[in-house]
């Protein structure tokens, strides 16, 4: 079967820095996303990965190991406002998108 | 520009009711999907649909039904509501539903079946 694993709930502190990891399992790879999910809101686009490697975007990186089925999503410079939920999900060889149950993290002052 | 609008927001629906979901996008996008969360589990597609006039099924069909007679709109019906459809519900698009495109979402609606 396909899985995705996320840890379920994390916690850090502002300005400082969190990983977010991602494991998976599934028929096929065609790249993975990280979606960012405020509470009672819609995710939204954070990035894309198909390459090995780390790909920085601002505040945010995320690494990809294909080898490995492994992933994780750093976080720098923690704001209040980056308390959400990250949800990883992998493109399938059917390109659909197969989600993790996503990471909620609580920041702290 | 309003992306992908859904409604109703929220409904609450009595059980063996039918109940049509509307998705509306305004990108001109190719594809557009149904998926349902709930709590503890990853977002799971319902029906999908990468063209106008095609549709097909995702992980968990059964007792949804979808239509796509235009490139804009993308609802999903509930012919006979049971408790266990209790969820929300996002609609998301994307330009192709045959490459990495990335999918933008609806803010949702919240159905709750009793």
């Amino acid at each position: 079967g396909q899985n995705i694993d996320q840890p379920t709930e994390m916690t850090a502190t502002e300005g400082a820095i969190v990983q977010i990891n991602c494991t998976y399992q599934t028929s096929g790879f065609n790249g993975l996303f990280w979606y960012q999910q405020h509470a009672g809101e819609a995710p939204t686009f954070l990035s894309y990965n198909v390459l090995d490697g780390l790909e920085e975007k601002g505040r945010f990186s995320s690494f990809l190991s294909r080898s490995k089925g492994y992933s994780y999503l750093l976080l720098k410079e923690l704001q209040m406002k980056d308390s959400a939920s990250y949800l990883c999900a992998v493109l399938d060889s059917n390109y659909q998108l197969i989600w993790g149950a996503g990471t909620k993290l609580i920041i702290k002052p | 520009i309003a992306g992908i609008t859904q409604a109703p927001t929220s409904q609450i629906l009595a059980a063996g009711r039918r109940m049509t979901l509307r998705c509306t996008q305004d990108m001109r996008h190719n594809a557009m999907y149904w998926y349902r969360q709930d709590l503890g589990l990853g977002l799971r597609l319902i029906h999908y649909s990468n063209t106008a006039g095609t549709t097909g099924k995702g992980e968990v069909p059964d007792g949804y039904s979808v239509s796509r007679a235009n490139t804009d709109d993308f609802p999903l019906t509930l012919a006979s509501a049971v408790p266990s459809q209790t969820s929300v519900y996002f609609c998301a698009s994307s330009a192709s539903g045959t490459g990495s495109d990335t999918q933008y979402f609806g803010p949702g609606t919240r159905l709750t079946v009793l």
